[in-house]
């Protein structure tokens, strides 16, 4: 099945205690994404990646690192975590053709920061 | 920059009625691309619709259809007899054709209620 797999679904963490929310994709896409969702807010772009080795900053990159060795994994790492990253994350990918078919979105992981 | 716009945070219909969710959108692009995403309780994001800026006819998707006024930048989802399955958040999203475009810039969310 094609899909987008992140883990984990939930995690509660403390503030300053790194953390890695890993994303994976099964269906050889170049574009690669990590957006935030909080309410009244819509989801924003934190980051992209084009392909292999290849990111850049979205929206509102502060206090994220991506990075992009493979080209199905899209890790998402906090260094310190602080209470206003608590929030919903979503990875995404999409192919690079020239028809958009629209990002296929992984089941989201809650993260909480205490 | 781009902007989206949903200004309706709630609306409710009753099964098997019509309901219309609205969508504007601000860009002095030409070519782009708009979508309806429905996020049901699971969380997962479910696209339902797209529409490419430079085709005049609105798209379809059985129950779901779009309003595109591109003159306008608006961007309604109208579905027709609801469903209870229908009861999601939806988020309207636009996507520039630029290439190596890579952001979809989302509205606020409409939450729908879908009463028995």
């Amino acid at each position: 099945e094609a899909q987008v797999t992140q883990n984990p679904r939930y995690l509660i963490t403390v503030t300053g205690k790194k953390l890695t929310v890993t994303c994976s994709q099964n269906m050889n896409h170049e574009y690669m994404s990590w957006y935030r969702q909080d309410p009244g807010l819509g989801l924003r772009q934190i980051y992209y990646s084009m392909n292999v080795e290849v990111t850049d900053k979205g929206d509102v990159p502060e206090g994220y690192k991506v990075s992009r060795k493979e080209k199905r994994n899209f890790p998402l790492i906090l260094e310190s975590p602080s209470p206003n990253q608590t929030s919903l994350y979503f990875c995404a990918s999409r192919n690079r053709g020239f028809r958009d078919y629209g990002y296929t979105f992984g089941s989201g992981t809650r993260l909480t920061v205490v | 920059a781009q902007t989206v716009t949903q200004s309706q945070p709630e609306m409710s219909v009753q099964e098997a009625e019509t309901v219309t969710l609205s969508c504007t959108y601000d860009t002095s692009e030409s070519d782009y691309y708009l979508f309806w995403y429905k996020q049901p309780p699971s969380r997962q994001m479910i696209l339902v619709i797209r529409q490419e800026a430079y085709k005049q006819q609105n798209a379809t998707e059985n129950r779901f259809s779009v309003n595109f006024q591109k003159a306008a930048k608006s961007f309604s989802l109208k579905i027709s007899d609801s469903q209870l399955g229908d009861a999601a958040m939806y988020f309207c999203a636009y996507r520039s054709q630029i290439q190596g475009a890579q952001k979809l810039v989302f509205g606020q969310g409409t939450r729908l209620t879908i009463n028995p």
